[in-house]
């Protein structure tokens, strides 16, 4: 399987402030057919289901802010949250999705007001 | 709309087989790549993909516990069935099943609210 390891565990940030989060995948995630990087995160906050955030490494699913942004490519992914706002408490996930392999998600990333 | 549900037993003793079931609603499984996967949290940790089950019947399998699941689909039902053998208070965890829409590339954008499962004598 593919090992998804993000960092930090967790981070605490002033309001209005920028949150990084960072995923790093022991292999490539991107397909080359299609030059997609087959990487999503995952938002969830106590008592519910995860909300999918973005897919494909940097496309936002409908409905979710603009502040949340997706980057990178191959191996190594960020998340990127411009401006923290008191709904953004929550863990985020990422998760490979790789075309034909088992899917994994990282261990998770606690997002905190300072 | 969309939407999923996860049902089962609540408690089950160590060693016994556990047996779930997603019923959705608002699409169906038959459909080009349509998928529904599962996916378990234990209570404070995270999220584990367990399997997932693609509309042309072919299935996948977490690495480290292939050899204790089986997904299988009734399409005109719109039920999945996850089952698992052998369970230990290990297995203790939130059990959820999302949809997936491989097709464009979406992993798992509906998911239910997921059932507890404790595995205890």
């Amino acid at each position: 399987d593919i090992v998804m390891t993000q960092s930090p565990d967790s981070l605490a940030v002033s309001l209005g402030e920028r949150a990084t989060i960072n995923c790093r995948s022991s292999q490539s995630v991107l397909y080359n057919s299609n030059n997609k990087n087959y990487l999503a995160w995952y938002q969830q906050k106590p008592g519910q289901p995860p909300k999918l955030l973005i897919y494909w490494a940097s496309t936002r699913q409908s409905g979710v802010p603009d502040r949340f942004r997706g980057s990178g490519s191959g191996t190594d992914f960020t998340l990127t949250i411009s401006s923290l706002q008191a709904e953004d408490v929550a863990v985020y996930y990422c998760q490979q999705y790789y075309r034909g392999l088992t899917w994994t998600f990282g261990q998770g990333t606690r997002v905190e007001i300072k | 709309q969309v939407t999923l549900r996860e049902s089962g037993p609540a408690l089950v003793k160590p060693t016994q087989t556990l047996t779930l079931t997603c019923t959705f609603s608002g699409f169906t499984l038959d459909s080009s790549g349509m998928s529904i996967s599962w996916i378990r949290q234990p209570p404070g940790k995270a999220l584990e993909w367990l399997a997932r089950i693609d509309w042309d019947d072919a299935k996948h399998y977490s690495a480290s516990l292939k050899t204790r699941l089986t997904i299988s689909k009734d399409t005109s039902r719109s039920k999945v069935v996850l089952t698992m053998t052998n369970m230990n208070p290990v297995d203790t965890a939130r059990y959820y099943c999302a949809r997936t829409v491989a097709v464009a590339g979406v992993p798992s954008d509906y998911w239910g609210r997921g059932t507890l499962v404790i595995v205890s004598s």
